[in-house]
């Protein structure tokens, strides 16, 4: 059974600091891998992916991929209230199938 | 460009009645996914299709349950009878490819009574 892993939260941390979310996942051969934030009421909506090994930069979000390890994570610089929401990752185990989701890490951003 | 529509966005229906949930997908786009979230199980696939055809259906709870991709640009989620464990969010979603990057509708709210 190929899995992804996410803590549940909720992350808690104040406005400004840099929050971060963990991913694990069971399949090895994983090959692209995906960051999803959906708002309470709303649809699951993309804000980054990431292929290759290393950080993958793109504002104020960062994806990180240690594939040796079977590990991305997503981190928030400058965490604003409106960064508060449920975090999907998601994982392509192999070509030609369908992403696999985690469950979600709920974050919340005091003011 | 619009993104994937879906409709009805909301739908209240009596256990025992049948429901059709349906969905346009982002011009263009190879792969459709139907899921259905609810808080207790999170997103679960339901089915996907891949150039029209139905790839996986191994999510699809129940004979139930049917999906239906005609053309490229519409799908359908059929529910017969609905019963109150039905009671969830329905998204669909559309993808270059399967693999890719996927792009998710506003979703449909079912409520079974």
């Amino acid at each position: 059974q190929k899995e992804v892993e996410q803590n549940s939260g909720p992350l808690s941390v104040p406005e400004g600091a840099i929050a971060s979310l963990n991913c694990t996942y069971s399949d090895r051969g994983s090959q692209s891998f995906f960051w999803y934030r959906q708002y309470s009421g709303k649809s699951p909506e993309l804000i980054m992916f990431i292929y290759s090994n290393g950080d993958k930069e793109d504002g104020r979000f960062t994806a990180q991929l240690n594939k040796a390890s079977q590990y991305v994570s997503l981190l928030i610089r400058d965490s604003q209230p409106s960064d508060s929401a449920t975090y999907l990752c998601a994982v392509n185990t192999q070509a030609g199938t369908a992403l696999i989701f985690g469950k979600g890490t709920t974050l919340s951003v005091s003011s | 460009d619009a993104g994937v529509i879906q409709s009805p966005r909301h739908e209240v229906t009596e256990m025992g009645q049948e429901v059709t949930l349906r969905c346009k997908p982002i011009s263009g786009h190879n792969s459709l996914f139907w899921y259905r979230q609810t808080m207790m199980r999170g997103l679960e696939l339901l089915i996907y299709f891949n150039n029209n055809v139905p790839i996986d259906d191994s999510g699809m709870p129940e004979d139930r349950f049917s999906a239906k991709m005609p053309n490229a640009s519409f799908s359908t989620l059929k529910i017969q009878p609905s019963e109150p464990r039905d009671s969830a969010v329905y998204f669909c979603a559309s993808s270059p490819g399967t693999g890719f990057e996927q792009y998710f509708g506003p979703g449909t709210r079912l409520t079974v009574t």
